[in-house]
């Protein structure tokens, strides 16, 4: 069975400064990675996904993530953090059908 | 814009009376799935269609029941509502079936069971 683990239910960042947001996941093999956010009141959006090739993804938004496959992680980066990037995230791991995380919430301070 | 429609956005039923949530996109997509999403918890997949062939996920109840007449429109009916299926349920498509294609969600529908 697969799964996703998101061990932080909240981060806290202060604008300009960089952001992770952690994601490990339990799975045989090389499985499909993705983030998704979610804003209040909207459903998910796809932010990136890893399929194979550069383990440093980027996506939209000017967020990135960086597989790795000895520690089965694909923490979702951002630089320089905005106010605006608060939001709830997915990760989010599969082959055929997904299985996502529990999400951790973004929360940047002016 | 093209889009994932779910209606209404909060619905609330009684216990044991029968309920219809409903989804509708505009994307084209040939595949349609349901999730369930409890407070503070992950989204779980309930079935999704790809075309008109059906998917139910081995752990997803018999009281969940769902039917896509066309391409454009899903329905989840839970022919009898507990209070444990007060949740968040969302819709989403995607182009292929396969966890390869990135999916599109609706903004979901919040079911309250009185």
């Amino acid at each position: 069975a697969q799964s996703v683990a998101q061990p932080e239910d909240q981060v806290n960042v202060a604008e300009g400064n960089p952001l992770t947001v952690k994601c490990t996941y339990s799975v045989s093999g090389n499985p499909y990675l993705f983030w998704y956010v979610q804003y209040p009141n909207r459903g998910l959006q796809f932010l990136l996904k890893y399929i194979t090739g550069d383990n440093l993804v980027k996506g939209s938004y000017g967020f990135e993530a960086e597989f790795n496959k000895s520690q089965t992680s694909f923490h979702l980066k951002k630089p320089s953090a905005l106010v605006s990037d608060s939001a709830l995230y997915f990760c989010a791991v599969g082959y055929s059908t997904l299985t996502f995380g529990k999400g951790t919430m973004l929360l940047v301070s002016p | 814009d093209a889009m994932v429609i779910q209606n209404p956005r909060y619905q609330v039923t009684q216990f044991g009376k029968p309920v219809t949530l409903s989804c509708s996109q505009t994307l084209n997509h040939n595949v349609m799935y349901w999730y369930q999403q409890k407070s503070s918890q992950a989204p779980k997949l309930l079935f999704h269609y790809y075309d008109k062939d059906f998917n139910n996920e081995a752990d997803t109840p018999d009281n969940f029941q769902s039917r896509r007449p066309n391409t454009s429109f899903c329905f989840l009916d839970i022919r009898s509502p507990g209070l444990g299926d007060a949740a968040m349920y969302l819709c989403a498509t995607s182009t292929r079936q396969g966890a390869l294609s990135e999916q599109y969600f609706g903004p979901g529908t919040r079911l309250t069971v009185t």
